[in-house]
């Protein structure tokens, strides 16, 4: 079945460039999605992926996607205390509107 | 910017209860999502809707049922709520054109004591 998998933390300094990382088991999917979580809020949408792109940037935000190991990753540059979250990657599988959740990759950021 | 509203960000209920979770989207959205989100368990699919009176059992229905009467708004109901109902309730919405982002509200955490 479909599985999508993320490490559980992240660790980073203010300013230093962080890179979150997600594996994904369906050969057939079709956008692959970040969202951030903040404590108490909903999920935010930061930013997708078509699967026939090999990478997507958008401001401070670089998503870079491996069909052939189907590992996607989300680099933040210069990350800032704000960006301190839950990250989720997600992907939508041909044919559906559902989405397969990753568990979430907290991201601490300190001084 | 897509909104969806959730109509309580908390909201505390006795067991066996029932409970209305409420859902509104102001873009005219086909599709709406009803998830549940509990530490190390991640997001799950509770019902999902592609249409007005239309719905469709997620991963996870057991307990829960849904009302989508208008466009706009899609409602679950914990027909009598249970303390492992206990949870955050996240609810979205996406386009219907197949394979759109879906775009989520800020929850309502609900406690069943």
């Amino acid at each position: 079945g479909e599985d999508v998998e993320q490490s559980l933390f992240l660790s980073v300094r203010e300013g230093d460039s962080s890179v979150i990382n997600c594996t994904y088991t369906d050969s057939s999917s079709t956008y692959l999605y970040w969202y951030k979580q903040e404590p108490g809020a909903g999920l935010q949408l930061l930013t997708y992926i078509f699967s026939n792109m090999d990478m997507k940037q958008d401001q401070r935000l670089t998503v870079l996607l491996n069909k052939k190991d189907k590992h996607l990753s989300l680099r933040i540059a210069d990350t800032q205390t704000g960006d301190s979250a839950i990250y989720f990657c997600a992907e939508t599988l041909l044919s559906t509107d559902k989405l397969i959740f990753g568990t979430g990759t907290r991201l601490q950021v300190f001084p | 910017d897509v909104k969806v509203t959730q109509s309580s960000r908390y909201l505390v209920k006795r067991t066996g209860e029932k409970v209305f979770l409420e859902c509104v989207q102001d873009m005219d959205h086909e599709n709406m999502f009803w998830y549940r989100q509990d530490p190390g368990l991640g997001l799950r699919l509770i019902y999902f809707s592609y249409d007005v009176k239309m719905k469709e059992k997620g991963d996870i229905p057991e307990g829960y049922s849904v009302s989508r009467e208008k466009k706009e708004r899609f409602s679950l109901i914990l027909e009598s709520a249970s303390t492992n109902q206990t949870s955050m309730y996240l609810c979205a919405s996406s386009r219907g054109a197949g394979n759109q982002p879906q775009h989520f509200g800020d929850g309502t955490r609900l406690s069943i004591l």
